[in-house]
């Protein structure tokens, strides 16, 4: 079963474009987080929220944007796509003060950056 | 730091017994996941520990040792659907959850 949702599945762009990605849990849930990896490789924290109108950079690096207007949504949109941005996004959600929720991945979408 | 380590690959045969070893250092520790994640797609959730011991869930066990930084998972009688990729991670100070690189399965017949 779906609870988190994430669009497009698929991307391909141009550099230099400006693109969002989509992210949306049907669980109430408070935390929700971006994860970036590439292939056979680890997840990188790229941003977190806590709850509405809170955001956070997570570990890595990136020139991506957030944003919490609503419990359920929480955006991704990278303002000018380059190559190094090729690789695979990872939304996630989870309960705010409960250590033994585990997080709920969406789907991801897979960015190619030409 | 923060860090967690875990193998890069591993092989096991069908029908076995195969266990996947963790180590991390967090800022703090409020527990302890495994997730399983085939090829192309998201991780899915296998296990918590957040307590010393053994918690087994059918096929699956996890084992956590807190005072050494030290977790396992346990996973018997293997089937080819186990081949995927196994995600260590750990519930630091508020509640970031920090992943592994994560090991690699291959079951073979």
């Amino acid at each position: 079963e779906a609870d988190i949702y994430q669009t497009p599945r698929y991307l391909v762009i141009g550099t230099g474009k400006k693109i969002t990605l989509e992210c949306s849990q049907t669980m109430g849930h408070d935390k929700m987080y971006w994860y970036q990896q590439d292939p056979g490789m680890e997840l990188h924290l790229i941003h977190y929220s806590y709850g509405v109108n809170s955001t956070e950079k997570g570990d890595l690096s990136s020139e991506s944007t957030v944003s919490r207007i609503r419990t359920e949504h929480f955006p991704l949109t990278l303002e000018s796509a380059r190559p190094s941005h090729t690789s695979q996004y990872l939304c996630a959600s989870g309960q705010e003060v409960l250590g033994n929720s585990p997080l709920h991945f969406g789907n991801g979408t897979r960015l190619t950056v030409t | 730091g923060q860090n967690i380590d875990q193998p890069t690959e591993m092989t096991a045969t069908e029908g076995a017994i195969v266990q996947i070893n963790c180590t991390y250092q967090t800022s703090g520790f409020n527990g302890l996941f495994w997730y399983q994640q085939h090829a192309g797609e998201a991780p899915t959730f296998l296990s918590y520990n957040v307590l010393d011991g053994l918690e087994e869930k059918g096929r699956f066990s996890s084992f956590l040792s807190r005072s050494k930084g030290y977790s396992y998972l346990l996973l018997k009688e293997l089937q080819m659907k186990d081949s995927a990729s196994y995600l260590c991670a750990a519930l630091g100070t508020g509640f970031k959850t920090i992943f592994g690189a994560g090991t690699r399965l291959f079951v073979k017949a």
